[in-house]
């Protein structure tokens, strides 16, 4: 599998928008990125995913550059409620084990 | 609706006891996954079943670890003889048919073995 790299943490102010960097360089062609979060004493929450196109649900909007080798996880709008760790994942199409790595605490602020 | 949900949510244990956890999936969920996340760090699979099949087991730590889930359903994990570093959060997830759909996962059991 690829791996992912994020930073450890990040803090962000509540009400702006929170940009989660992810890098997965040796990324496959038939790989998709995924994005959990786990809120503290939580399981971790399926946030949203993509292969090679920008995608966007209600809780964010995944940004995959051209040549696939990073991502950025956009919060719109950063709320108290968004503390968690997020953890960007590396999966292959067929392939239905989650390889979680550290993630990257994020810290929404008031 | 109701969502995966597992008990205990704590368990504390004596090292050389055996322990069992629960874990009900959403009604209907075809697969069903066990994961276990040390202190500070990203969750590791376990093991994974489709109904009552039980098709990777490739996670498992030991043969002290035995999963099962008889009837397709409701899933046990149990570890025989504790270890001390068998102290984690043991998390149960479940999707709807395949195991590539999303993963919805419960709040997961904490076990502490002393």
């Amino acid at each position: 599998d690829a791996k992912t790299t994020q930073p450890p943490s990040m803090d962000c102010a509540e009400g702006r928008a929170a940009n989660l960097p992810c890098n997965h360089s040796t990324i496959s062609g038939n790989e998709y990125v995924y994005w959990y979060r786990q809120i503290h004493s939580q399981g971790p929450q399926y946030i949203i995913h993509g292969l090679k196109n920008n995608e966007t649900n209600e809780m964010a909007s995944l940004i995959i550059t051209e040549d696939r080798k990073s991502s950025t996880l956009i919060l719109p709008h950063a709320t108290l409620r968004d503390t968690a760790v997020y953890y960007c994942i590396v999966r292959v199409e067929n392939d239905y084990k989650l390889s979680f790595g550290a993630g990257t605490t994020v810290t929404v602020r008031a | 609706g109701a969502g995966v949900s597992q008990s205990p949510r704590y368990k504390v244990a004596k090292r050389g006891q055996d322990v069992a956890l629960r874990c009900d999936p959403i009604s209907g969920h075809v697969s069903l996954f066990w994961y276990q996340q040390a202190l500070g760090q990203g969750p590791e699979f376990l093991t994974y079943f489709q109904n009552e099949a039980q098709l990777d087991k490739s996670g498992l730590p030991s043969d002290r670890f035995f999963a099962e889930r008889p009837e397709g359903s409701v899933s046990t994990l149990k570890i025989q003889r504790t270890q001390q570093e068998d102290s984690a959060v043991y998390l149960c997830a479940s999707s709807l048919s395949l195991g590539t759909d999303t993963q919805y996962f419960g709040p997961g059991t904490r076990l502490t073995v002393l």
